[in-house]
């Protein structure tokens, strides 16, 4: 099956500094989404993101689909995006998800 | 997108024992799933829940262990049966089809 890993696994940050976080996956996909996972353990909807660029306030992603890998970034961080970030595929039209193996952020003030 | 409710938020429950958990929707939807998070990791995917039919488990999860119901196309629920400190878990039902939204998730802990 597709194995969906993300890097770096923990990012500690300063309040207002930038970060990337990024995921790679193992085989061409039909589906990518990225959550954060806020520390009540809700997962919120941040990007569906298969191909392209797309922004939204301060976060963006990118995903490049013929080189399997797609981006988050994170501009001007706060204390509330601390959280774990996840990226999830979906290779053929089963809409089953394979989540990857996340990013700890930790945004201290 | 779809309001999702998961019935308990959380609980604490002795080995030996079953939990049903529930998931309501707020409008019909044809895709719904359940996950299982253990501790420190990521989601994993435990069943498909099919709507007037069996649900279709993922390898590494059987029926007798998660049963699921799914008698409409906004109600599903997940049964954590006979359940050891290894269950504990936080459990997301979600919903959708090209992209998908989640429940705020069941924190199971057994004892």
């Amino acid at each position: 099956g597709i194995q969906v890993e993300q890097s770096p696994p923990d990012l500690i940050l300063q309040e207002g500094a930038n970060s990337t976080l990024r995921c790679n996956f193992s085989d061409s996909v039909n589906n990518l989404q990225w959550f954060h996972q806020n520390p009540w353990g809700q997962l919120i909807n941040l990007f569906y993101i298969p191909s392209g660029t797309k922004q939204n306030g301060r976060l963006s992603a990118t995903t490049v689909a013929t080189e399997r890998y797609s981006l988050l970034y994170i501009s001007s961080s706060q204390t509330t995006d601390s959280g774990v970030y996840f990226c999830a595929v979906e290779g053929g039209a089963t809409n089953k998800l394979i989540f990857g193996t996340g990013t700890l952020l930790a945004v201290q003030p | 997108s779809a309001v999702i409710s998961q019935k308990p938020s959380r609980d604490i429950c002795q080995r030996g024992t079953s939990l049903t958990i529930q998931c309501q929707v707020d409008s019909q939807v044809t895709m719904m799933f359940w996950y299982r998070q253990q501790p420190g990791q990521s989601l994993t995917l435990i069943a498909t829940a099919n709507q007037g039919s069996e649900a279709t488990y993922e390898s590494g999860f059987v029926i007798d262990k998660f049963p699921i119901s799914r008698p409409n196309l906004t109600f599903s629920t997940l049964t954590v049966s006979n359940m050891s400190p290894e269950d504990s878990s936080i459990y997301l039902c979600s919903v959708g089809g090209i992209e998908q939204f989640f429940g705020p998730g069941t924190r199971l802990t057994v004892l």
